[in-house]
């Protein structure tokens, strides 16, 4: 079946540092990545769609200049969260498709910002 | 804006049960619809998958319904087991020009199968 890494799966950091998280696609090509959050207690949130070579798209309410994604490869997409503070800590997982194919999901990466 | 709602919260039975898991969606505008699995600081895993033009899938002891026109999914499970317990999501995609959207999920249904 199709496989996704998500790297790192737990981060713990200060207030103002950068973190950069990793998902690709280890058996198939992702035309498509998806981001998403998920705060304690809450439903699994989309941030942000992106596909190949192309800008991200943001939902409603996600900062683009906060939440910087680059999918620069069929197989690599990154979440960097620039100068994290504690409201940003959550559990970040992606997703990526080929086409029209079900999305393929990460183990995700729990963000603790101190 | 589509919303997602699962009841019940939250769930607790005996093993063997058979339960049904309930789904509801406002936008019967759909693409597909899902049923995952969340183990306690985990990821997904996907459970079940139903075109908008399915009614029905099923998978080992899982069976999930969709009615699309009335904005409703229901995951079957029979002959519950503790390995069941986990959270279960229900998530849909609607339809853009450039594919299916990214989903919008529900805030799960907590299942504990008492030994």
């Amino acid at each position: 079946g199709a496989v996704v890494s998500q790297h790192p799966s737990r981060v713990i950091c200060k207030s103002g540092t950068s973190v950069k998280i990793e998902c690709r696609s280890l058996d198939f090509q992702a035309t498509t990545m998806f981001w998403y959050r998920q705060f304690p207690k809450q439903s699994l949130m989309l941030m942000a769609t992106s596909n190949e070579g192309s800008k991200a798209t943001y939902e409603q309410g996600v900062e683009k200049d906060k939440f910087l994604i680059n999918h620069a490869s069929l197989t690599l997409s990154t979440l960097t969260v620039t100068s994290a503070h504690p409201e940003d800590s959550s559990f970040y997982i992606c997703s990526a498709r080929w086409g029209l194919e079900p999305q393929h999901f990460g183990d995700g990466t729990r963000l603790s910002i101190l | 804006k589509q919303e997602v709602t699962q009841i019940p919260a939250a769930l607790s039975v005996p093993e063997g049960e058979n339960l049904v898991l309930n789904c509801s969606f406002t936008d019967s505008a759909i693409y597909n619809l899902q049923w995952f699995r969340q183990d306690p600081g985990k990821g997904l895993t996907s459970l079940l998958l139903i075109q908008s033009s399915q009614r029905e899938q099923t998978s080992g002891r899982l069976n999930a319904s969709l009615d699309k026109s009335s904005g409703r999914s229901t995951l079957y499970i029979a002959a519950s087991q503790p390995g069941d317990s986990a959270t279960y999501l229900c998530a849909v995609s609607l339809y853009s020009g450039g594919g299916a959207d990214g989903l919008t999920f529900g805030k799960g249904t907590h299942l504990i199968i008492q030994p």
